[in-house]
């Protein structure tokens, strides 16, 4: 089944504890995305990768860091998580080209304390 | 700088078509609709595109206009599982920018 698997679901965490969220998908996909949901502000795109060690920043791309060592693999890296980071994340993966559709991970819930 | 402009919310009775607008009338002649949906706070799901003729598929059915200026996503006959949020996205590259969307509500 093609899918896009994040993890963990949720979490809680301290301010300032290193964390990593990771992100799979097994269908090839050459696109990788993050996005982080708040109510309100709604789906923000916080850095993408075209392809294995290509990565750029999105829009709110301030406190994360991201890796693509591999295709399928896409982390998300907090090194030093703050409050304002309490969020809902969505890692999604497409093919390249502007007619093909993203698929989205289960979502992981993030709380900084 | 949003490129659609869609209803906040609408409310539909079950078994009956759900018809959501969506405004683009600054979309340029290689960009596409895209339609995806969010139910309650899972990921967005896919639902159809478009770039100048209808579509139809086993979600949805997708009309755009002749000017390209505006379209209208169709749910033949909504049931309470289309209760969602429903995205109208004109997409010039690989990223998706995600408006305010439509709140769906199918009531039975």
């Amino acid at each position: 089944e093609a899918q896009v698997t994040q993890n963990p679901r949720y979490l809680i965490t301290v301010t300032g504890k290193k964390l990593t969220v990771t992100c799979s998908q097994n269908m090839n996909h050459e696109y990788m995305s993050w996005y982080r949901q708040d109510p309100g502000l709604g789906l923000r795109q916080i850095y993408y990768s075209m392809n294995v060690e290509v990565t750029d920043k999105g829009d709110v791309p301030e406190g994360y860091k991201v890796s693509r060592k591999e295709k399928r693999n896409f982390p998300l890296i907090l090194e030093s998580p703050s409050p304002n980071q309490t969020s809902l994340y969505f890692c999604a993966s497409s093919l390249l080209g502007t007619e093909t559709k993203a698929f989205f991970g289960q979502g992981t819930r993030l709380t900084v304390v | 700088d949003a490129k659609t402009t869609q209803p906040p919310s609408m409310d539909c009775a079950e078994g009956r078509a759900a018809n959501l607008p969506c405004n683009h009338s600054t979309i340029s002649g290689n960009e596409y609709v895209y339609w995806y949906r969010q139910i309650h706070s899972q990921g967005p799901q896919y639902i159809i595109h478009g770039l100048k003729n209808n579509e139809t598929n086993e979600m949805a059915s997708l009309i755009i206009t002749e000017d390209r200026k505006s379209s209208t996503l169709i749910l033949p006959h909504a049931t309470l599982r289309d209760t969602a949020v429903y995205y109208c996205i004109v997409r010039d590259d690989y990223k998706l920018s995600f408006g305010a969307g439509t709140t769906v509500t199918v009531r039975a």
